[in-house]
């Protein structure tokens, strides 16, 4: 399966620890964003990159967030200090550069819950 | 401030009929459509697009209508399938920058035997 792959799939943590989930693209995507989706809402941007440049962070991306991608393959995203109010279905996608075609593939996503 | 709007939570249709599934947007910036299918446990899944030179795309049971003037796309499905029956969110981007999609807030469609 070449699909985009997430790890882990859920995560339980408490309030106050720190969790990092994985994201592996597509492999010739040069494209990878991070949403996030909670409960009767669509996903919403977070972050994208482009190779291993981060292009863009959405208001949403407090400074307990933070994002990589190490030479432009695979991502990590941390959260720090998690609150209950991060408790949300994290979606990764990519998407290959293309002038005429902005489809993104996402992932199944990571469910984290904080309790 | 919700810039892709979709207004109806849930539609129920007869298998066989056709499905419509609306969605409206407020961001003239926006030039670029999709609409994505999500089933319970899964990421979402690209289904269909059309940028804003077009006003229709056409894709086997699946065709997107967009009007312009009014901000305002469809999706048609034809003839409907109990497969079909899934979360159906629509998505938009500006081609400029392409690097984000602003999504609705979904309609579940339920097929019915």
């Amino acid at each position: 399966d070449t699909g985009v792959s997430q790890n882990p799939r859920h995560k339980i943590t408490k309030r106050g620890q720190n969790v990092t989930f994985r994201c592996d693209p597509i492999s010739e995507h040069n494209r990878l964003y991070w949403y996030r989706q909670t409960l009767g809402q669509g996903p919403e941007f977070l972050t994208y990159f482009q190779n291993e440049a981060q292009l863009e962070k959405s208001r949403l991306l407090s400074d307990r967030f933070s994002a990589e991608r190490p030479k432009g393959s695979f991502s990590t995203l941390e959260i720090q200090r998690t609150e209950q109010g991060d408790s949300a279905m994290y979606l990764c996608a990519s998407s290959l550069a293309l002038d005429y075609s902005y489809e993104q593939y996402f992932g199944p996503g990571t469910r984290l819950t904080v309790t | 401030d919700q810039q892709v709007k979709q207004n109806s939570p849930s539609l129920s249709v007869q298998e066989g009929r056709i499905s419509i599934l609306n969605c409206d947007y407020t961001n003239s910036m926006f030039d670029y459509f999709l609409w994505y299918k999500k089933y319970p446990a899964e990421g979402p899944t690209f289904l269909i697009s059309i940028s804003s030179i077009k006003d229709k795309n056409e894709d086997g049971r699946f065709t997107v209508f967009l009007n312009k003037s009014a901000k305002h796309l469809s999706l048609h499905i034809v003839p409907s399938q109990p497969g079909d029956s899934a979360v159906y969110f629509c998505a938009a981007s500006e081609t400029g920058t392409a690097s984000k999609l602003t999504f609705g807030t979904g309609t579940r469609l339920q097929v019915t035997l």
